[in-house]
């Protein structure tokens, strides 16, 4: 059963940085790329990166661009997402998701397999 | 970005009843949309990819069309299970953007 399993909740102090895991199992962690999608609470859902775990190109959203990094490390089948320099607008539950198809072009596919998030609370 | 909207913002229909909602992009889209349900305390599940497609396993109660600017999502007989909140999604420019949902409840 294809599966994303995420990292537990974080609370930050404004300025610090998070980094979130999100590790998979049931499928080849080369072939699709993975997302990473947030939402603040009680509010939408808001795009914010894709990475081809297969090349390691990126996409950023440009709001978040520049504080943002998505990584892999194939080895473990893990994903991570490191955002910097936190503020209390980053509170919100952050989701990785895997494509849907098998392709490297970015995040121009449907988000198929969910994790089930992580929280972070951005609070002094 | 492309703008997303989604209408009614919420809705409540009996059980067995035809719930109807409809996304409309702010530019052509072709029939790059997706559809997910969001319960509660959970993590969004897709439901329908490329506007019209269902996901293997989605019950054949919801189902989608449309494209260009103007699509629809249908759940033909309203289940208690289907309460949820449901997002389209585009995916034709980047960055991909979402509507705003819709909640839907049982009267």
């Amino acid at each position: 059963q294809d599966q994303l399993v995420q990292s537990g909740a974080e609370v930050k102090k404004p300025g610090a940085s998070v980094k979130v895991s999100c590790k998979a199992s049931g499928y080849t962690f080369m072939n699709y790329g993975i997302n990473w999608v947030r939402q603040a609470p009680g509010q939408g859902l808001e795009w914010m990166a894709w990475i081809s775990v297969y090349n390691g190109n990126t996409k950023y959203a440009q709001k978040v661009q520049g504080r943002v990094t998505v990584t892999t490390d194939t080895s473990t089948s893990t994903a991570y997402m490191e955002l910097r320099s936190l503020r209390s607008d980053d509170t919100a539950i952050y989701y990785c998701a895997r494509d849907r198809r098998s392709q490297d072009d970015g995040p121009f596919d449907a988000f198929d397999i969910w994790g089930q998030g992580t929280m972070v609370t951005v609070s002094s | 970005d492309i703008q997303m909207t989604q209408s009614p913002s919420s809705l409540s229909a009996s059980v067995g009843d035809r719930v109807t909602i409809t996304c409309q992009a702010n530019q052509d889209i072709r029939h790059f949309l997706n559809w997910y349900q969001q319960k509660p305390g959970q993590a969004p599940k897709l439901l329908l990819y490329d506007a019209s497609n269902l996901k293997t396993g989605v019950p054949s109660r919801f189902s989608g069309s449309g494209s260009g600017t103007d699509f629809i999502f249908t759940i033909s007989s309203l289940q208690p299970e289907d309460i949820a909140t449901y997002y389209c999604q585009q995916y034709h420019n980047l960055p991909p953007t979402f509507g705003p949902g819709t909640k839907v409840d049982i009267k």
